[in-house]
């Protein structure tokens, strides 16, 4: 029972690079979400998806785009990554409103 | 809307030691409330949950009461291990963001031996 997946677990971007954080889960879960962690800032929401088909944008959406690109799997990608995305990102999944999220691993990313 | 205001870390304690980690809150409707722990280089995993007013969800000697009153979720352990020692979020969903979870800031706690 693998839960949440996250590739890779640590990447280094030169500053304009593209690259796009991988996220799939084996649980069935219908909402997806990605996260991201910086010191004192706690965890701020990038983008959501609250069922297959559908996403939106969270607290944080500016320099990402997302794809759900079927139940399992939701992607974030950089397009043109900056310093400012140096974070560590996290990929969750719920079953529903009244469950907790499972969390990925996460990913370890630092733009130079 | 939504917020979650969760004690200034960081926390540190002997082991054996009362811990108490304070969440208050603000939320339309009833919401759901959470308490997740994340270990050094680790993701999230959810701790315990409480769904509506005096419940109490408890995990791994951790406990916590849902008050309504007092909007509050305050996590507590009565004899704390240096295995412990991780960062603890409290967080919530209600209204008209179901869909998401609204988090506080997390508190670092440190038990030393």
């Amino acid at each position: 029972n693998a839960g949440v997946t996250q590739t890779p677990k640590f990447q280094v971007l030169k500053t304009g690079q593209s690259m796009t954080l991988q996220c799939a889960q084996d649980m069935n879960h219908n909402s997806m979400y990605w996260y991201r962690q910086d010191p004192g800032m706690g965890l701020r929401l990038i983008y959501y998806s609250a069922s297959e088909g559908t996403t939106d944008k969270g607290e944080v959406p500016n320099g990402y785009n997302v794809s759900r690109l079927n139940k399992r799997e939701f992607s974030l990608r950089l397009e043109s990554a900056a310093p400012s995305q140096t974070s560590v990102y996290f990929c969750a999944s719920r079953l529903d409103r009244g469950n907790g999220y499972t969390f990925g691993s996460g990913t370890r990313l630092t733009v130079v | 809307g939504n917020s979650v205001t969760q004690m200034e870390g960081p926390v540190t304690l002997s082991e054996e030691a009362f811990l108490t980690i304070n969440c208050t809150y603000t939320a339309t409707g009833y919401p759901s409330l959470f308490w997740y722990v994340q270990y050094p280089g680790e993701g999230l995993q959810l701790l315990l949950k409480a769904t509506k007013a005096d419940d109490k969800g408890s995990n791994k000697g951790f406990e916590a009461t849902y008050r309504k009153e007092t909007t509050s979720f305050h996590l507590e352990k009565g004899s704390v291990q240096v295995s412990d020692s991780a960062v603890y979020f409290c967080a919530l969903n209600s209204g008209g963001s179901n869909y998401k979870l609204t988090f506080g800031k997390g508190t670092l706690l440190t038990v030393n031996p």
